[in-house]
């Protein structure tokens, strides 16, 4: 099965920006790649998600590596709310399911 | 709009004892998920509905049975809980197809079993 690497935890001042990256070596052509977030004591939020092309929404960009083994989550101007879990998810072609990993944790400091 | 609806909040079990736990979402969603979380750890998909009528094992199904009742509503029974079972439990949905695959989640159910 296809699987995602991410760092245990991040650091990121206020209004700076982040970069969250994730590893997907064994990504196959038509997997998509997910990122998620989940806020303390809450269920987990879609932020964005892509196959090739990078990809940008209100909340975040998606960088794609060009040989897709790697991605990077970029949150532009980090804010005390987006500290939180980030999961970097593959979902696979082959598969109707959507599995989470251990995420990154993400501080953020004023 | 109500979104995902997981029913109850809290629960405490003995040892043993069954309960079901109910989830519902009113977008009109083919796919349905369960998922549990143990303190500080990443979530774990239990079973899965790809759609009404369907249901598969994820990656930790032992020990639970689900039941798709319907479009809108998917259940999660332990029919003889453990303390191991002690987490917290979230239900998702999505439209599920191949270029919208975004779950929507519910606010968990924290189960302790004693």
């Amino acid at each position: 099965d296809a699987k995602t690497t991410q760092p245990n935890s991040m650091e990121s001042n206020e209004e700076e920006p982040v970069h969250l990256p994730c590893n997907h070596s064994t990504i196959s052509g038509t997997d998509y790649i997910h990122w998620y977030r989940q806020l303390p004591s809450q269920g987990p939020e879609y932020v964005i998600h892509g196959l090739t092309s990078n990809v940008n929404n209100r909340m975040a960009s998606l960088a794609i590596a060009e040989d897709r083994k790697s991605s990077t989550l970029i949150l532009h101007r980090a804010t005390l709310r987006d500290a939180a879990v980030y999961y970097c998810i593959l979902r696979e072609s082959k598969n109707n399911d959507m599995r989470f990993g251990a995420g990154t944790r993400l501080t953020v400091k004023p | 709009n109500a979104g995902v609806t997981q029913t109850p909040k809290f629960q405490v079990l003995k040892t043993g004892q069954s309960m079901t736990l109910q989830c519902a979402q009113d977008m009109n969603h083919n796919s349905m998920y369960w998922y549990r979380q143990d303190p500080g750890m990443g979530l774990r998909l239990i079973y899965y509905s790809a759609s009404e009528g369907t249901t598969d094992k994820g990656e930790v199904p032992n020990g639970y049975n689900v039941s798709r009742l319907n479009k809108r509503e998917f259940s999660l029974r332990l029919e003889s809980a453990a303390p191991s079972q002690t987490s917290v439990y979230f239900c998702a949905s999505s439209y599920s197809t191949p270029t919208n695959e975004k779950l929507f989640f519910g606010s968990g159910t924290q189960l302790s079993v004693l």
